[in-house]
């Protein structure tokens, strides 16, 4: 079984723009949670959708979004790009969503920079 | 990861033991996490406890699980170079996977 493909793996941008990212889960997976990780913070908590809609969101400003397709494929967005905004972007799927305890798989990640 | 507490470095020498403490703080936790994450790439999920044992093992590796304590260790036995590598432990936090800041391990030769 494949694993938690993300797309693009890198991504270069400058300040101002909008990016989106993309991650397919494993198969029969439902739900989809995204993750932040860079040096300063480390793994910070985005957002998790389950059945296309999504179930809880971290602590980031309202420029990160997401969507959730009936497919279970996610993509999110970050409008108005700031410096800050470089990192390490981590997808991870489970079956069911986290409250139910399920076992998170995470993907190789998109590495965004923002000059 | 503030919630989830680790120390920053460990090193090891080839074919020695490592261990890599945590301690957690939702004594509500159902599971607790190993994740390692090599350079460039993403988390790779090395195992998993429930919170109603105390002790799993893995082939070389050996989860001990202390829950009046909430602490974590994770035990990797004859240690390799490709064991080289950031150890993440994380405990399921309500909706989300907390993570400690992880702990880089360094195998020397």
């Amino acid at each position: 079984k494949a694993g938690v493909t993300q797309t693009p793996r890198y991504l270069i941008k400058t300040r101002g723009q909008q990016v989106t990212l993309s991650c397919s889960p494993i198969s029969g997976h439902r739900s989809v949670s995204w993750y932040q990780q860079t040096p300063g913070q480390g793994l910070q908590f985005l957002f998790e959708y389950f059945s296309e809609t999504q179930r809880n969101k971290g602590n980031f400003p309202g420029r990160f979004s997401g969507r959730q397709f009936s497919n279970s494929r996610s993509e999110m967005n970050v409008s108005t790009l700031e410096l800050g905004d470089s990192a390490l972007y981590l997808c991870a799927s489970s079956l069911m969503y986290i409250r139910a305890q399920e076992t998170q798989y995470f993907g190789p990640g998109t590495r965004l920079l923002v000059l | 990861g503030e919630d989830v507490e680790q120390s920053l470095f460990l090193s090891v020498r080839e074919g020695d033991s490592s261990v890599i403490n945590c301690t957690y703080t939702d004594s509500s936790s159902t599971y607790l996490y190993w994740y390692k994450q090599e350079p460039g790439a993403g988390l790779q999920l090395l195992t998993y406890i429930f919170s109603n044992m105390d002790m799993k093992q893995d082939q070389r590796l050996t989860v001990l699980l202390n829950k009046k304590d909430k602490h974590l260790s994770l035990r990797i036995a004859d240690t390799q170079t490709g064991d080289s590598a950031i150890y993440f432990c994380a405990e399921t936090l309500d909706y989300k996977l907390s993570f400690g800041a992880g702990t880089t391990v360094t195998v020397r030769a």
